[in-house]
This record gives structure tokens, sequence and C-alpha cells, in this order.
């Protein structure tokens, strides 16, 4: 089992929906989270940080984190094409920081 | 208001030659993380530095690669001997305190290609 795991995608929303991604981690230790946007060829970019259970929200942007559960999801309301890219779910593990492979997004016009 | 600073930003090298790679965190950050990522993959941990100190190289292969961060200077991630597995991307990250309370945030990256 991957200590991040995500669907690889590419997951493909019209412009305007609402994209869901989500991603699931082992260590029930961890308390940090993470989400990056990666667009081909460019560095990680931080979205979103969320450390206690519930949602955050940030503009368009929500994440959302269950312990009990072991899962962190990213909502993405009114999606654009500008948000086509991937999105690397984060979790911290002692002094390091386990990224997962990562879900291509393609948001259609 | 600097960024993350990497160079060079992309490096050609001939197999069994030496690759150097330079990290400046931004300011007023003291902690340095090493990650690479192969085409279509993730990022993988290699090395968290503070100045002059190493924390955690547990991602970093035990042989031809070696990672400092000075007291001045840049971070410099180094690959003795490169084969063609080590092409991939090399991205620098840095925090302002201690790892998993605070973000990190990455250089551009250097784009390493082995001949």
């Amino acid at each position: 089992q991957k200590e991040v795991e995500q669907n690889s995608g590419p997951l493909s929303v019209p412009e305007g929906a609402i994209a869901s991604l989500n991603c699931t981690y082992s260590d029930r230790g961890s308390q940090s989270f993470f989400w990056y946007r990666q667009y081909s060829g460019k560095s990680p970019e931080l979205i979103m940080f969320i450390y206690s259970n519930g949602d955050k929200e940030d503009g368009r942007f929500t994440a959302q984190l269950n312990k009990a559960s072991q899962y962190v999801s990213l909502l993405i309301r009114d999606s654009q094409p500008s948000d086509s890219a991937t999105y690397l779910c984060a979790v911290n593990r002692g002094f390091k920081t386990i990224f997962g492979a990562g879900t291509r997004l393609f948001v259609k016009a | 208001n600097a960024g993350v600073m990497q160079n060079p930003r992309h490096l050609v090298r001939r197999r069994g030659q030496e690759a150097r790679l330079r990290c400046s965190p931004m300011k007023g950050h003291s902690h340095v993380y090493w990650y690479r990522q192969l085409p279509e993959e993730g990022l993988k941990f290699m090395v968290y530095l503070q100045k002059e100190n190493i924390i955690d190289e547990s991602g970093m292969p035990k042989e031809r690669f070696s990672a400092e961060f000075p007291k001045e200077g840049p971070s410099i991630l180094r690959i003795q001997q490169v084969v063609r597995g080590d092409s991939a991307a090399y991205f620098c990250a840095s925090s302002p305190a201690l790892q998993g309370s605070d973000t990190q945030y990455f250089g551009p990256g250097t784009r390493l290609t082995v001949l």
C-alpha cells in the first residue's frame, strides 16, 4: 500500500462544474495535509493546507479532512480551463512530506 | 521578495560526469528539502537540511548522492558519476520552521539530462 494514494486520472469535467479530487493516506499519525497544483513542466504550487477535521474554504477551493477515514479531498467550484493541471496531495510524516503521484484534471471549455 | 531560486534550470551531463545543483531558499527560511520527480510520477523526498546540518537523508541513494547546506551560500545537491537513470527534475523547497508545522515553497527545479 502506498503511503499517499491518488487516482491518477485524468479527471475530466466541463467548465463551470465542481471537480472533486480525492486522496487517502496510510499513516494515522500524520498531522498536516497539503494540496499542490503542478502545471506541466512547472514546479508545484501550494493551493491549500489543512490540519483539522472538517472543511476549509479558500475562494473556489475547499479542502476536506477526515482523519478517522484517513481521507483528504479537494473540491474546485466553478472549474475553469486554467485549472487543468496535476493536483498533488501531500502528507507530513515526521520530518518528511510524502507526496501522492497526483491526479490529472482536465477542464473542458 | 525573491522566491526559492534554483540553478541551473537545465543541466546536461554525460554518463560518469558530476552534476551539481544549487538552491537558495526564500529569505528568512532556514529549512531546505530536495525532491526528485521522474516523468509522470510524483515527487520523491530525498533529503531535509538545516544550516550546516543534515536532518533526514533517508530518501537519498546511499552512493553517488550527497547534499549540503553551508552556513553561507546555497544548498548543493551533488550527484557523482551520473547514470541515465538520474535524468529527472530535481526540486528544492524551503520553509521557515520545523517541517510539519509549516508549508514548503518550491523552486522552479533543475532538469537534469544524462546522455
